[in-house]
């Protein structure tokens, strides 16, 4: 059973700070997905990230998927109250499914 | 380009009664997938549909099921409701094949609640 393990599952920081969220497993995954989502909406695609080593920027949140394809971070810089959300990963495994990892929860306080 | 749109936002239910969710797919994408959300279990798979027919299947009981129509739309279906279903439940489309590489694009989900 492939498993993705979400770090920490909780944070609270104030505005300006940066932070970094992992997502971990055993398992290589074909592609890793990171989705933000706000209470009672759906999970909304921030960045797909595919190649072993490979570093998206997105604005303030740099994601990074590692050499090997069984991790990834996402990092924030500055962070913002409008950063606050549940960040989610999931992993493609090949096109058969998806598996989620459980999610970070993020609060940045003004 | 539409997102995935899901109807109804908001379910009230009571138990044992049974309730229809629909979702549409993102035009051109063929692969829909439903799961439940809750605060203590987080995100569950519950069953993906590809061309009409179920793909793959989660861990849930018979009491869940779904379909999806030719025109990649899909409803899926839960009877004898019981509290415990109260939950989130969220449709995510993909176009599954044709593609470098998969994602998936969720709606904005259906809050059902069971009383």
């Amino acid at each position: 059973t492939q498993l993705l393990e979400q770090s920490p599952q909780f944070l609270s920081i104030q505005e300006g700070e940066n932070l970094t969220v992992y997502c971990n497993s055993s398992s290589v995954f074909s592609s890793l997905q990171w989705y933000r989502q706000e209470p009672g909406e759906g999970p909304v695609l921030l960045v797909t990230v595919v190649t072993g080593g490979e570093v998206k920027k997105l604005k303030r949140l740099t994601f990074q998927f590692g050499d090997a394809r069984k991790d990834s971070s996402l990092h924030i810089t500055a962070a913002q109250p409008g950063d606050t959300g549940l960040y989610l990963c999931a992993g493609d495994n090949y096109g058969q499914n998806f598996v989620f990892g459980p999610g970070t929860r993020l609060s940045v306080l003004p | 380009k539409a997102g995935v749109t899901q109807t109804p936002r908001y379910l009230i239910k009571t138990r044992g009664q049974q309730v229809t969710l629909s979702c549409s797919p993102i035009s051109g994408h063929r692969s829909v997938s439903w799961y439940q959300q809750t605060p203590g279990q987080g995100l569950q798979f519950l069953f993906e549909y590809f061309s009409e027919t179920q793909r793959n299947k989660g861990n849930f009981p018979g009491r869940f099921s779904g379909r999806q129509f030719s025109n990649s739309r899909s409803e899926m279906n839960v009877s004898t409701l019981e509290l415990g279903d109260s939950a989130l439940y969220l449709c995510a489309s993909s176009l599954a094949g044709g593609a470098r590489y998969n994602e998936q694009f969720f709606g904005p989900g259906t809050r059902l609640t069971v009383l």
